[in-house]
């Protein structure tokens, strides 16, 4: 099963809080997962990747959180701000093939 | 350096006819990726090309053709356009081929088919 399932669809956060992006994944031969986030009229830009040996990684203020038994990953933003409104994908792939990306979440930031 | 490139930025066709859209990598990378966003949908794989060699297919019909030239530019080709292939096609380019190797998007082309 080569699907990537992300919730929410879209999300609404204060300025200040934390907002969190959930993806689910089947195939446990992906070892790749890379977060992408897009702005209207822009192609997607790589945010903060991952891999399976690792639980947490944190750039900055985005965090993704690995895991790996329940075959699910999501991303943090901390101390959201209103230029973090955009859509964010998840996405995973297997060495030496392509991405797979989820349906993606629009998030906006209330000022 | 300049990231990708890509042309046209937005283009409108009428159902049956063929479009051309091209990208330019950025500069050093080997690697080009086709992929096609339909409104409100993650990127969908079409294409891969290293080293002017398709690598990689995704899941689309014949109509769907690319190449790669000896600059590492590539262009996507769609024949026989139908209402459906409307998207947002989107060109990404990276060093190697692997698919963990961080691929930089374009802009894309908006295609509209009526």
């Amino acid at each position: 099963q080569q699907q990537v399932k992300q919730s929410p669809q879209s999300l609404i956060v204060q300025k200040g809080g934390i907002s969190i992006i959930n993806c689910a994944y089947e195939n446990t031969a992906f070892d790749y997962f890379p977060w992408y986030q897009q702005f209207p009229g822009k192609g997607p830009a790589l945010l903060i990747a991952i891999r399976p040996d690792v639980s947490e990684k944190k750039e900055g203020r985005f965090t993704i959180s690995f895991n790996k038994s329940a075959k699910q990953f999501s991303l943090h933003i901390m101390d959201s701000q209103p230029g973090d409104s955009a859509t964010y994908f998840c996405a995973a792939s297997i060495r030496d093939d392509k991405i797979i990306f989820g349906k993606g979440t629009r998030l906006h930031i209330l000022p | 350096d300049a990231g990708v490139t890509q042309s046209p930025t937005h283009l409108i066709k009428t159902r049956g006819q063929h479009v051309t859209l091209r990208c330019s990598p950025i500069s050093g990378h080997k690697s080009v990726s086709w992929y096609q966003q339909v409104l409100g949908q993650g990127p969908q794989f079409i294409f891969q090309y290293y080293e002017k060699e398709e690598r990689g297919r995704g899941n689309f019909p014949d109509r769907f053709s690319a190449r790669q030239f000896p600059n590492y530019s590539s262009e996507l080709n769609v024949n026989a356009l139908l209402l459906g292939d409307s998207a947002l096609y989107l060109c990404a380019s990276s060093k190697r081929m692997t698919g963990t190797d961080t691929q930089y998007f374009g802009p894309g082309t908006r295609l509209t088919v009526l």
